[in-house]
């Protein structure tokens, strides 16, 4: 059975502060695709990132940058000097490869407010 | 490209009626999921359907149901509705890359009060 586990419920920050959202998940599969998503208060899911299990690279997208280790089978989203823009709710997703890769686990997400 | 539709976005039921929920997914993505996000239970997967067969079930009783079209769009049914299913229903659409899920592209909801 696969999970994931946002540990951080809330955070709460000051603009131009930077912050992590922690991401740690299980599976059984070796071959697996993490994911990164944000809903903003409008509501509708945004896609961030994706990740396959083979690929520890860090990735680094502007102001986000994504740390996966497998060793610890974390995958961790940095925000580096937030924006009050960046107040939403972000989920950390898992899709197993083949027969069930159609059902993503999603983690409970992590609500952040970034303040001016 | 138009993003995912869902109809309708807010409906109001009744305790023991049933509801059917619209998606059209984006041109092209034949896989069309559903998700049932609620404050307490975060997003939950229901279930999968990719060229009109369902794929993938999640731990849900069997009052929700779903199909899908020849043209991809799909339906969810709920019968017999509890109080317990008020809920935002989130579909997504997305494709494949071989056996793996590429990421998924959701609509804006139906949000679903049952009274």
């Amino acid at each position: 059975a696969q999970k994931v586990t946002q540990a951080q419920t809330e955070i709460s920050v000051v603009e131009k502060e930077d912050v992590t959202l922690d991401c740690v998940y299980e599976t059984r599969d070796t071959t697996y695709y993490l994911f990164w998503y944000k809903q903003p208060p409008s509501g509708e899911l945004v896609f961030l990132i994706r990740r396959n299990s083979f690929d520890e690279q860090n990735e680094i997208s502007g102001r986000y940058s994504w740390n996966f280790q497998k060793s610890t089978s974390s995958f961790n989203f940095t925000i580096t000097a937030s924006q009050v823009v960046d107040s939403a709710v972000y989920f950390c997703a898992l899709s197993e490869a083949f027969k069930s890769a159609g059902k993503s686990t999603f983690g409970d997400g992590t609500t952040l407010t970034v303040k001016p | 490209k138009a993003g995912v539709t869902q109809t309708p976005r807010y409906l109001i039921k009744t305790r023991g009626q049933q509801v059917t929920l619209s998606c059209s997914p984006i041109s092209g993505h034949r896989s069309v999921s559903w998700y049932q996000q609620t404050p307490g239970q975060g997003l939950q997967f229901l279930f999968e359907y990719f060229s009109e067969t369902q794929r993938n079930k999640g731990n849900f009783p069997g009052r929700f149901s779903g199909r899908q079209f020849s043209n991809s769009r799909s339906e969810m049914n709920v019968s017999t509705l509890e109080l317990g299913d008020s809920a935002l229903y989130l579909c997504a659409s997305s494709t494949y890359t071989g056996l793996a899920l590429n990421e998924q592209f959701f609509g804006p909801g139906t949000r679903l009060t049952v009274l």
